[in-house]
């Protein structure tokens, strides 16, 4: 069975960053594209870019551009998603998300709260 | 990028009673291989969203057959025959066709 285990919650400064970690286990990582969601308190989703594993080639949301930074590191077959200078708009829960043969998400990861305060 | 619009915002439902709920695309998901590139989530409270249909018609494994998924081009519409109380969430429609890939503004299955 497959999982995505997400790192855990952080509380962070704005302008600061932040890396969230997604630990594929159960199931084969380089080649599956693997997704970075992030849903705001009580809103919809919200797809911020991805990354092959096999190729290590990322692509960004362009409303992320500049900002995020999304790798894979093979030997641990795990993903991270960094985020540059934060601020309160960026509190929100982050997914990361397995693509599938069928362009879809089949396996999320639980999901990591980043929360954006002075 | 293409934008996903979905109705209703909520949908209270009796148990046992169907719902539907419609998601419209800005452009075709339909590719040259005729493929509708539009898949269907459900976020239960609390809970990370989960797969129920792919490509547009087809149910993610364990998915209950009292789901159905169809339509095609810019027009789709997710079915639950009848709902029962563990179908509570919020369900999303997501296009796949191309990057970035966006989703509906989500649609509130709740029990009257």
């Amino acid at each position: 069975q497959v999982h995505l285990v997400q790192s855990g919650a952080e509380v962070k400064k704005p302008g600061s960053s932040v890396m969230v970690s997604c630990k594929t286990s159960g199931g084969p990582f380089n080649s599956y594209t693997i997704n970075w969601v992030r849903q705001a308190p009580g809103q919809g989703l919200e797809w911020m870019g991805w990354i092959i594993p096999f190729l290590g080639t990322p692509m960004y949301a362009q409303k992320f551009q500049g900002r995020v930074t999304i790798t894979a590191d093979k030997s641990t077959s795990t993903s991270y998603m960094e985020l540059n200078s934060l601020t309160p708009e960026d509190t929100a829960m982050y997914f990361c998300a397995r693509l599938a043969q069928g362009n879809d998400f089949d396996y999320w990861g639980q999901g990591t709260l980043v929360t954006v305060s002075s | 990028d293409i934008v996903m619009t979905q109705s209703p915002l909520s949908r209270p439902v009796t148990p046992g009673a169907p719902a539907s709920i419609s998601c419209r695309s800005s452009q075709s998901l339909l590719h040259r291989d005729s493929t509708n590139y539009l898949n269907w989530y459900l976020q239960k409270p609390g809970q990370s969203p989960q797969l129920l249909i792919y490509l547009g018609s087809n149910r993610a494994s364990g998915v209950p057959d009292r789901f159905c998924g169809s339509g095609s081009g810019t027009d789709f519409i997710l079915k639950i025959s009848r709902v029962e109380a563990e179908d509570v969430g919020v369900y999303y429609c997501m296009q796949a066709l191309q990057a970035p890939f966006t989703f509906g503004g989500g649609t509130t299955v709740e029990i009257k």
